[in-house]
């Protein structure tokens, strides 16, 4: 994972609360990245971001919401509306195509 | 858009013997195709890359083959060792469109 943290590891949440996971980066890239991992599943695209101040919907992004304010943080909120938040998520970045991943953030909603 | 299948969903080999999971892809512009390694409750991991103008990249005991006629590509681990125990993704993408994931392989190395 190199120089990319999220934080918390585990994170738990009574259901209808909103939930932000943070992302930060060292490495100075621009392109970042956020998806959501079932069990026994691939990786889902919920939102990416190839710049500052903007951001783009992926597959799987009702219910999320994202914010790209500095270059090194790309913090992912999983709202109320998301009808079944608990999920592995994992934020990344990307260098000429290459993806790196973090260690990833496990959310589960009691 | 990109759909990309991935064979074996689970794969057991004996310790020492060679290991090949295979995907297949749809879109015949897609021009990168790496390979990730996840390890229980660990971000993927990626172990090795290749690029459509290539059809196989070594590095030690793994290989990547790619036949962008026949649009699939493989996995090749030599010589397995218990540490290679883990989840394999594939995964295919075109120019600056986004990465689409195969569903995983859970390599199992028994001793």
């Amino acid at each position: 994972d190199g120089g990319i943290t999220q934080s918390p590891k585990y994170l738990f949440r009574k259901e209808g609360q909103n939930v932000t996971l943070s992302c930060e980066q060292n490495l100075n890239h621009d392109a970042m990245y956020w998806y959501r991992q079932d069990p026994g599943q691939g990786l889902r695209l919920i939102y990416y971001s190839q710049i500052v101040n903007d951001f783009q919907k992926g597959d799987i992004a009702e219910g999320y919401s994202v914010s790209r304010e500095k270059k090194e943080s790309f913090p992912l909120t999983v709202t109320s509306a998301q009808k079944n938040p608990t999920a592995f998520y994992l934020c990344a970045i990307e260098v000429y195509n290459e993806q790196f991943f973090g260690p990833g953030t496990r959310l589960t909603v009691l | 858009g990109e759909n990309v299948e991935q064979h074996p969903s689970t794969l057991s080999v004996q310790e020492g013997d060679s290991a090949v999971i295979k995907c297949t892809y749809s879109d015949s512009a897609s021009n990168y195709f790496p390979w990730y390694k996840q390890e229980l409750g660990k971000g993927p991991q990626l172990i090795i890359d290749i690029r459509s103008n290539v059809g196989e990249k070594k590095d030690q005991r793994i290989a990547v083959t790619l036949n962008k006629t026949a649009k699939h590509f493989s996995l090749h681990i030599t010589e397995t060792q218990p540490e290679d125990s883990a989840v394999y993704f594939c995964a295919a993408k075109q120019g600056a469109q986004k990465l689409v994931f195969g569903q995983g392989t859970r390599l199992t190395i028994n001793p």
